[in-house]
């Protein structure tokens, strides 16, 4: 069974752009979790995606934001880009990331450097 | 809410020495425990969880490790350390019903020399 994609795994844009990040999880799964990965903050959660509709939503500005396909492929749009969003985003799936201690499988992760 | 804390930024260790990895949490219910690890370049691999039962957890790689509820604590062992083993060890909480997600803490780099 192939694993999370995530695609791309690098990217570079200027302050002011906007981005889309697209993350694939394994099949049959349902949840797609993303994480923001920075050397300061470490790994801190974005927002949880179930059955098309954000179920838990972290303590980011509104700047970001996602959407789930009917298919369970995720996006991530971050808009107006600051130097600090410059991280490593990583997205997990799960089957249902109900409270079953399911495990989360991470993808690569797509490095953004925001110049 | 919960919190994690992972007391060491970095262990530095020769191969085949033993190493453990400090862990304690905090939260105001009850949790499932997870150690990940992220090589260079990937995204995290799960190295073992606890769920319930024995407080000994056996994960992939030779390592394991304890859950010690009083001390709120689930440390991570391994007794014979490889160059492989150099990675980011990341230990985190869920809790244990409802919808929830992963909270980390900040990792702990082991370094393993020759």
């Amino acid at each position: 069974k192939a694993g999370v994609t995530q695609t791309p795994r690098y990217l570079i844009k200027t302050r002011g752009q906007q981005v889309t990040l697209s993350c694939s999880p394994i099949s049959g799964h349902r949840s797609v979790s993303w994480y923001q990965q920075t050397p300061g903050q470490g790994l801190q959660f974005l927002f949880e995606y179930f059955s098309e509709t954000q179920r838990n939503k972290g303590n980011f500005p509104g700047r970001f934001s996602g959407r789930q396909f009917s298919n369970s492929r995720s996006e991530m749009n971050v808009s107006t880009l600051e130097l600090g969003d410059s991280a490593l985003y990583l997205c997990a799936s799960s089957l249902i990331a109900g409270g079953l201690g399911e495990t989360q499988y991470f993808g690569p992760g797509t490095r953004l450097l925001v110049l | 809410a919960q919190s994690v804390t992972q007391l060491d930024s970095q262990v530095p260790v020769f191969e085949e020495a033993p190493v453990e990895l400090r862990c304690n949490y905090s939260s105001s219910v009850s949790v499932y425990l997870f150690w990940y690890v992220q090589y260079p370049n990937q995204g995290l691999q799960l190295l073992l969880k606890y769920l319930s039962g024995s407080t000994l957890v056996k994960g992939i790689n030779g390592f394991e490790a304890e859950f010690n509820k009083s001390q709120t604590s689930f440390h991570l062992r391994k007794p014979s350390v490889h160059i492989s083993d150099t990675a980011e060890y990341f230990c985190a909480v869920r809790p244990n019903s409802g919808y929830s997600t992963l909270t980390f803490g900040k990792g702990t780099m082991l370094l393993v020399s020759p």
